[in-house]
């Protein structure tokens, strides 16, 4: 069975620091790789996602996530936050395209001034 | 991507009653899925709604509780059933695929804030 890790619960930053919020999955077979961000009080909006292709993927707002399949590891990363940020953030895997998402635990991203 | 709205966007209700969410997208799509999402908790697949026909469940789901409808390819209803308040959460429709191509990427709706006391 397919299962994902988000392995930071919270993560505080300062603005403009850089940021990584860490997601690992498992699976026996290839899977499909979405991040999602929820605002307070919202659904969720799609950040980026890895079909296939280069492993080095870019978002909205400035995220970008990268691939890797030896470490099972599909990590997002910002170079400079900013407070708009603040939010909660979701890693998914998929085993087929359009079929059923496997969440993460989700983590809080806190950006302070 | 598709413009996705839920109705209602909140509701309080009493334990014993139940309440019916709607799912409504601007275009059509070949794939439409309901979430819940607990307090504190990420989300959690109830059911894919196929249209024209019974919904499919996920382990720990059941019809009798959340029964689904899935009239056409635009719209779809979750009803939470026999409420308690366990059942307090978000519930969320998400999309795949306009008709007609690969489903390749889920769109969620705003969600559904439902609280039962």
């Amino acid at each position: 069975a397919q299962s994902v890790t988000q392995l930071d619960s919270q993560v505080p930053v300062f603005e403009e620091a850089p940021v990584e919020l860490r997601c690992n999955y498992s699976s026996s077979v290839s899977v499909y790789l979405f991040w999602y961000v929820q605002y307070p009080n919202q659904g969720l909006q799609l950040l980026l996602k890895y079909l296939s292709g280069s492993t080095l993927v870019k978002g909205i707002n400035g995220f970008e996530a990268e691939f890797n399949k030896s470490q099972t590891s599909f990590h997002l990363r910002k170079p400079s936050v900013h407070i708009s940020d603040t939010a909660e953030y979701f890693c998914a895997v998929t085993l087929n395209q359009g079929g059923k998402l496997i969440f993460g635990q989700g983590t809080e991203l806190s950006v302070k001034p | 991507s598709a413009v996705i709205s839920q109705k209602p966007s909140r509701d309080i209700c009493q334990r014993g009653t139940s309440l019916t969410i709607q799912c409504q997208v601007d275009s059509q799509v070949t794939m439409m899925f309901w979430y819940r999402q607990q307090p504190g908790q990420s989300l959690t697949l109830i059911a894919t709604a196929n249209q024209g026909s019974e919904a499919t469940y996920e382990s720990g789901f059941v019809i009798d509780k959340f029964p689904i409808s899935r009239p056409n390819l635009t719209f779809s209803t979750l009803t939470v059933s026999n409420m308690s308040p366990e059942d307090s959460s978000i519930y969320l429709c998400s999309v795949g695929g306009r008709a007609g191509t690969p489903p390749d990427t889920q769109y969620f709706g705003p969600g559904t804030r439902l609280t039962v006391l």
